[in-house]
């Protein structure tokens, strides 16, 4: 069954770095997201993304936010400069075609750890 | 309150008895979806359901919507020790014609199967 796949599974990052997360959405699927969850917390929506741009992001993703589909299977989030609010499992997920009411698939997350 | 909100935050049942969670959210919706989360994990899609439909069933899942309330429930019938995890729900909203489906998602209720 096809998947979304996040990889690394856990990121332990110095504040002030740069990371990066990569996900490979669902290779059908047109549309993709990133999530994330603090720890304890409820999952909130980052960004939204298609046609190679950004169609909605909320107001967690400021400028030290950035997405990228660099080629045909890849989405990445960068994050410039790391802080400790940072931390939290990120999630990438994408889906066929929401406006017909399709469901959101989520791959196994990134564990991010600012130190 | 906020978009999203489930009770109970936390259901202990024994193995063979049903589960129901309620979700009550704000604002319009195109649609609500379940979705489970084992400790520490990814998100699992379960079931979505569409601002037109009142009810529908997947396996031993079993959803309502109830738009004038705006509220919805997930039934779990003949509970078993693995369904024990989070279950949220997250409500759709599709902003605008090339946008996806923002997921707005609820505080979770933690369910406790015990064998």
């Amino acid at each position: 069954e096809p998947e979304v796949t996040q990889t690394p599974s856990h990121q332990v990052t110095q504040m002030g770095q740069e990371v990066i997360l990569r996900c490979v959405p669902i290779s059908n699927h047109l549309y993709f997201y990133w999530y994330r969850q603090i720890l304890g917390q409820k999952v909130e929506f980052l960004v939204s993304f298609y046609n190679n741009e950004i169609s909605e992001k909320s107001e967690i993703f400021d400028d030290q936010f950035s997405v990228e589909r660099p080629d045909g299977s890849n989405f990445t989030l960068k994050i410039r400069s790391t802080k400790l609010e940072d931390s939290a499992m990120y999630f990438c997920a994408s889906s066929v075609n929401p406006r017909h009411g399709t469901e959101a698939f989520f791959g196994q997350g990134t564990r991010l750890t600012v130190v | 309150s906020q978009q999203g909100e489930e009770d109970p935050q936390a259901l202990s049942i024994q193995e063979g008895e049903n589960a129901t969670m309620n979700c009550s959210y704000k604002t319009s919706i195109n649609n609500l979806q379940w979705y489970r989360q084992n400790s520490g994990r990814g998100l699992v899609h379960l079931i979505l359901i569409r601002s037109n439909e009142r009810e529908k069933h997947s396996g031993r899942l079993r959803v309502t919507l109830d738009t004038s309330k705006k509220s919805s429930s997930l039934l779990i019938t003949a509970s078993r020790a693995a369904d024990t995890a989070s279950y949220f729900c997250a409500t759709a909203v599709t902003p605008g014609e090339t946008s996806g489906s923002r997921l707005t998602f609820g505080e979770g209720t933690q369910l406790t199967v015990n064998p």
